[in-house]
């Protein structure tokens, strides 16, 4: 079936960049997705690619996708202790009937 | 633009007792959904409404847990009776259903069950 992994944790110092990483099996996704859960939140959509794109940017965050591995990674620049949450790797597959959802990676900001 | 509600943000229970959760998607999303995220785990699909039909309840447990859509807008998720096991955040979340395949999920903060 289905899979999403992540890495748990990530620990970084404020102003440098945070990598953040993911590996999918479902040769059939479509489109995948970066969410960030804040301590007692819910998740919150940060930013999407289609599965045709290798890397979109938008602002700070900027992600790679590589098909042939399934690979998907974030990458947050300046990060901030603002950053300092829960960030879920996501997938939808053909039809975009069912999103799964990987682990997270917890994300430590150090100032 | 209002988000997604849910109530109750915290319930206290004891095992075999039953509770309902209640969600309120955001206005015009014509899919909804109820996730079950274990701490330390990413959220796992219970149930899928698109309208008031269910999509897909495959991961229900549905000798306890019951999900119904009134009127394709507000859902309720009971479980009936509770096991520990069942201690966890009920996430509900709801998206506009565009039939792209690109389907933006919005959460709602969640519903923290104790089951003791």
């Amino acid at each position: 079936g289905e899979d999403v992994e992540q890495s748990l944790f990530l620990s970084v110092r404020e102003g440098d960049s945070s990598v953040i990483n993911c590996t999918y099996t479902d040769s059939s996704s479509t489109y995948l997705y970066w969410y960030k859960q804040e301590p007692g939140a819910g998740l919150q959509l940060l930013t999407y690619i289609f599965s045709n794109m290798d890397m979109k940017q938008d602002q700070r965050l900027t992600v790679l996708l590589n098909k042939k591995d399934k690979h998907l990674s974030l990458r947050i620049a300046d990060t901030q202790t603002g950053d300092s949450a829960i960030y879920f790797c996501a997938e939808t597959s053909t039809g975009g009937f069912k999103t799964i959802f990987g682990a997270g990676t917890r994300l430590f900001v150090k100032a | 633009e209002a988000g997604v509600a849910q109530s109750p943000r915290y319930k206290i229970i004891e095992k075999r007792q039953s509770v309902a959760f209640w969600c309120n998607p955001i206005s015009g999303h014509a899919t909804l959904y109820w996730y079950q995220q274990i701490l330390g785990q990413g959220p796992k699909l219970l149930i899928q409404f698109q309208n008031n039909g269910v999509v897909d309840d495959s991961q229900l447990p549905k000798d306890r847990f019951s999900a119904e859509r009134l009127k394709g807008v507000d859902s309720t998720l009971k479980i009936q009776p509770a096991k520990l096991e069942d201690s966890a955040v009920y996430l509900c979340a709801s998206s506009l259903d565009t039939g792209g395949g690109n389907e933006k999920l919005f959460f709602g903060s969640g519903t923290q069950l104790s089951v003791l």
